[in-house]
């Protein structure tokens, strides 16, 4: 089956450590998104990627970082720069990087603070 | 820039009784609109999406919902709703082509409980 899979489901961080959360899609979409979702905040963009190897920010980048050198691959890194990571992330991709191409979702990281 | 706005953060209904989540969006011209569905822990699955012509769309698991260009809404119904429809719904706004970004702006939720 198509989809898009995150890894991992569960993710700690330490003070002061950067990771990287994992997004893969065999969907052959062009178009990739990274949201942050915090309880009653809903879905908030952080970067998007229309095309490989090009990527623009959206509303809340400060503190992450990405990466799209293959289509199939949308890495996020949560750095050291942002001191509230936790929250529940989500990996969408679309066929193009239209606003009226439904985005289809991948099951979530949450990522914790130890 | 477009938005989204979900009035009620939580809505409990009875099974069997009849649902509608409201949305309302602000935007200039006929955005493109969507709602999506999380179950705790899931990512989100689309339920359905509006681009033109009728207003009332058909969805997956028996929701509809429809476009009411005068009111700047676009609410979700069901006419029976069902146990396993316990979730949060989220109705997202997209602009049209060279109108706007390409991003989705998606409302804060509503948490869907359902009384058995």
């Amino acid at each position: 089956d198509g989809g898009i899979t995150q890894s991992p489901k569960y993710l700690f961080r330490k003070e002061g450590q950067n990771v990287t959360l994992s997004c893969e899609q065999n969907l052959n979409h062009d178009a990739m998104y990274w949201y942050r979702q915090d309880p009653g905040q809903g879905l908030r963009l952080i970067y998007y990627s229309q095309i490989v190897n090009d990527f623009q920010k959206g509303d809340i980048a400060e503190g992450y970082s990405v990466s799209r050198e293959k289509k199939e691959s949308f890495p996020l890194t949560v750095t050291s720069a942002q001191k509230n990571p936790t929250a529940f992330y989500l990996c969408a991709s679309s066929i193009e990087g239209h606003s009226n191409q439904p985005q289809h979702f991948g099951d979530g990281t949450r990522l914790s603070i130890l | 820039a477009q938005s989204v706005t979900q009035p009620d953060i939580h809505i409990t209904v009875s099974e069997g009784a009849s649902l509608e989540l409201r949305c309302n969006y602000s935007y200039g011209a006929t955005p493109y609109l969507f709602w999506y569905v999380q179950s705790p822990g899931q990512g989100l699955q689309l339920l359905l999406k509006y681009f033109s012509g009728d207003t009332l769309v058909q969805g997956i698991k028996g929701f509809e919902a429809e476009f009411k260009r005068s009111q700047s809404s676009f609410n979700l119904r069901k006419p029976s709703v069902h146990w396993s429809d316990a979730a949060e719904y989220f109705c997202a706004v997209g602009a049209r082509p060279g109108a706007g970004s390409y991003q989705l702006t998606f409302g804060k939720g509503t948490k869907l409980s359902v009384i058995p």
